[in-house]
């Protein structure tokens, strides 16, 4: 069974530019979840997507936003780079809500994609 | 509001050795769960282990086992005979399960290394 996926694994950008990242989940997993890594704040949440719609959302900027596809594939965008965005953008996947605290809740990670602003 | 707590930034241990790395949690949801993560090097963040709120035994996963003391609000992770691959950052996570408080709150981590 494959793993989520997440594309590019590494990019470099400038102040200013914009960049998309993205995810595959697991397949027959419908919930997708973006966090954002870095050694100063940590693992923070981002937002939250189930059958396309953004269930949840984190306390960052408008700058960032994201999507769900039909497929459960997601992408999430930064726009306007700053330098603080530097970081380890980790997407996660699970079966969705519902499930109560039953182990079928558990967030499958990919490998991430680090982003590096110049 | 969910909150967890790492109180170990780092630890030493000997290879063959177990080790306990401690979390506590704050929530007042009675619904939730709580998610043991490893991270090594590479960044990916690797699922270890799971206790669910309602669960009346303690969860276990190989090497791998949750003391979860629900009334202290303590989650620890115990790694039994420790191997070098362990090193690593472990976190410890929560989820609650009332819409709206469904997001994954990590702890700051610890860095744990194996020493041979």
């Amino acid at each position: 069974k494959a793993g989520v996926t997440q594309t590019p694994r590494y990019l470099i950008k400038t102040r200013g530019q914009q960049v998309t990242l993205s995810c595959s989940p697991i397949s027959g997993h419908r919930s997708v979840s973006w966090y954002q890594q870095t050694p100063g704040q940590g693992l923070q949440f981002l937002f939250e997507y189930f059958s396309e719609t953004q269930r949840n959302k984190g306390n960052f900027p408008g700058r960032f936003s994201g999507r769900q596809f039909s497929n459960s594939r997601s992408e999430m965008n930064v726009s306007t780079l700053e330098l603080g965005d530097s970081a380890l953008y980790l997407c996660a996947s699970s079966l969705g809500p519902g499930q109560g605290p039953s182990g079928a809740n558990v967030l499958t990670f990919g490998a991430g994609s680090r982003l590096t602003v110049l | 509001a969910q909150k967890i707590t790492q109180t170990q930034p780092g630890m030493f241990v000997q290879e063959k050795e177990a080790v306990t790395l401690d979390c506590t949690y704050d929530t007042s949801d009675p619904s939730y769960g709580l998610f043991w993560y490893k991270q090594p090097s590479s960044g990916e963040m690797i699922f270890l282990i799971y206790q669910g709120s309602y669960d009346q035994q303690n969860a276990t996963e190989g090497r791998y086992s949750l003391n979860f003391q629900k009334a202290r609000k303590s989650a620890n992770l115990v790694i039994s005979a420790s191997q070098l691959g362990d090193s690593a950052m472990y976190f410890c996570a929560m989820r609650a399960f009332s819409f709206g408080n469904e997001k994954l709150t990590f702890g700051t981590g610890t860095r744990l290394t194996i020493i041979p």
